[in-house]
């Protein structure tokens, strides 16, 4: 089983829906990462959560919500989802100290 | 200015080239850094951390140089499976988002 798991690997959904995209991971790290891909713009923060009681804003957290359930679990969240949300997701975990990250395998999404 | 800047590529090259790949970072306060390897539509991996006294790990070796605020990727007898996407990788200890990640180099390793 991969160390960090995503669900779903891909999913298209209608413009106005809401979506929640899963993250669990068996690492045992505090910190998990929500990002977005997008050609051209590399990597980007949406969301971060460094204990089960910690989220915080990431670079592009407008239209996103999180939800931290334990330390295993972040999940995603858009509210109302529209065209331009359409990317690649990836969840994240690193240790305490920050060195390396471990993702999941992505979530491919798009909204129309 | 972007805060970790690299060029975009592609690299293409021929089998058993030597190819360097350049990143430069903004912050000063940087403290770790890191080199990850995304293949196409997958996940970025871990390739390399990048120690203060450079480091080597097989055919590649990182180096840094703080006082200019770069990093550099040196890949030597290249092969096929080394095309991908190289990402560089910052990490700062005292800022909130904690890594930044560059857009990336593309290589293309060509028969």
């Amino acid at each position: 089983d991969a160390d960090v798991t995503q669900t779903p690997r891909n999913r298209i959904t209608k413009t106005g829906k809401r979506i929640m995209l899963e993250c669990s991971q068996t690492k045992g790290h505090d910190r998990m990462y929500w990002y977005r891909q997008d050609p051209g713009l590399g990597l980007r923060l949406i969301y971060y959560s460094f204990d089960v009681k910690d989220i915080n804003k990431g670079e592009i957290s407008d239209g996103y919500s999180v939800s931290r359930q334990a330390q295993a679990k972040f999940s995603l969240s858009l509210e109302s989802a529209i065209p331009n949300q359409t990317a690649l997701y990836f969840c994240a975990t690193s240790e305490l100290t920050g060195d390396g990250y471990t993702f999941g395998s992505g979530t491919r999404l798009t909204v129309v | 200015r972007k805060e970790v800047e690299q060029d975009p590529g592609p690299f293409n090259v021929p089998e058993g080239a030597t190819v360097a790949f350049n990143c430069t970072y903004s912050n000063s306060a940087s403290q770790s850094f890191f080199w990850y390897r995304q293949d196409c539509r997958k996940e970025p991996k871990l390739l390399m951390s990048v120690y203060s006294s450079g480091n080597e790990d097989g055919r590649f070796t990182a180096q840094l140089n703080r006082a200019s605020q770069y990093i550099s990727l040196l890949i030597r007898d290249s092969k096929l499976s080394d095309s991908a996407t190289y990402l560089c990788v910052v990490n700062v200890r005292n800022y909130g988002q904690n890594f930044v990640f560059g857009p990336g180099t593309r290589l293309s390793v060509l028969p």
